[in-house]
């Protein structure tokens, strides 16, 4: 079974640019969808968008064009940003992959452990 | 764009049945996906393609999905079911992942 986590910085300042990035492991990130997706405090899952291991992506598009997700095949890995971040974007950031791989992404499979962001300044 | 609605809450007692509804617009043509969240971890699949169970989930987690409604059924609720559930349905004219809001099961 894949491993997934996450690094990256867990406080980001207020108009900043929030980068993760996930790191897979026991299989290759070829064949499959992965997505960002994030947990505010007390709240329900956001999911932000996914990228094919080709480098085709889909955004939420409630972000409006701050989100871009970017895949590096090589190292197996692929990240996060979001720009001009507020305190609304504090969440736990989970990475994850789609079960299949063909036509659109399905079921989450496997994920990662979760991290924490905080935006303050 | 699609919006999924489940109950924010649900308590049973220990032996009952847990019912967690998903609703949808038209929601029985789409395949609906259940996760199961503990306190402090991520997310785990319970049910996918709304009544299939992965490897090492008890038979006591179905699911069924008709109408406008999906539904993930909890027989014989045991105090470790107690936890946050999210359905999950895929999008297909926007191409995106729609959760719904997540319902927090307390075992009393």
């Amino acid at each position: 079974q894949v491993q997934l986590q996450e690094s990256g910085p867990g406080l980001v300042k207020p108009s900043e640019t929030l980068s993760l990035t996930c790191i897979v492991s026991g299989g290759s990130i070829s064949s499959y969808y992965w997505s960002w997706i994030r947990q505010p405090p007390g709240k329900g899952l956001e999911w932000l968008g996914y990228i094919y291991y080709s480098g085709r992506t889909n955004y939420n598009l409630s972000l409006k064009g701050r989100v871009t997700i970017s895949v590096d095949t090589s190292r197996d890995q692929f990240s996060l940003k979001l720009t001009s971040v507020t305190a609304a974007d504090t969440a736990v950031y989970y990475c994850a992959r789609h079960h299949g791989g063909f036509g659109y992404p399905e079921y989450l499979q496997d994920w990662g452990q979760g991290t924490p962001v905080t935006v303050s300044s | 764009s699609y919006v999924v609605t489940q109950p924010p809450s649900l308590s049973v007692a220990p032996g009952q049945t847990a019912t967690i509804t998903c609703g949808g617009d038209n929601i029985g043509i789409k395949s609906v996906h259940w996760y199961q969240q503990r306190p402090g971890q991520a997310p785990a699949l319970v049910v996918y393609n709304d009544n299939d169970r992965p490897s090492g989930i008890p038979e006591r987690f179905s699911g069924s999905n008709s109408g406008n409604t999906a539904t993930l059924t909890i027989s014989r609720v045991e105090a470790g079911d107690e936890a946050d559930y999210h359905c999950h349905v895929w999008e297909s004219s926007n191409d995106h992942v729609i959760f719904g809001g997540g319902t927090k099961l307390t075992v009393l």
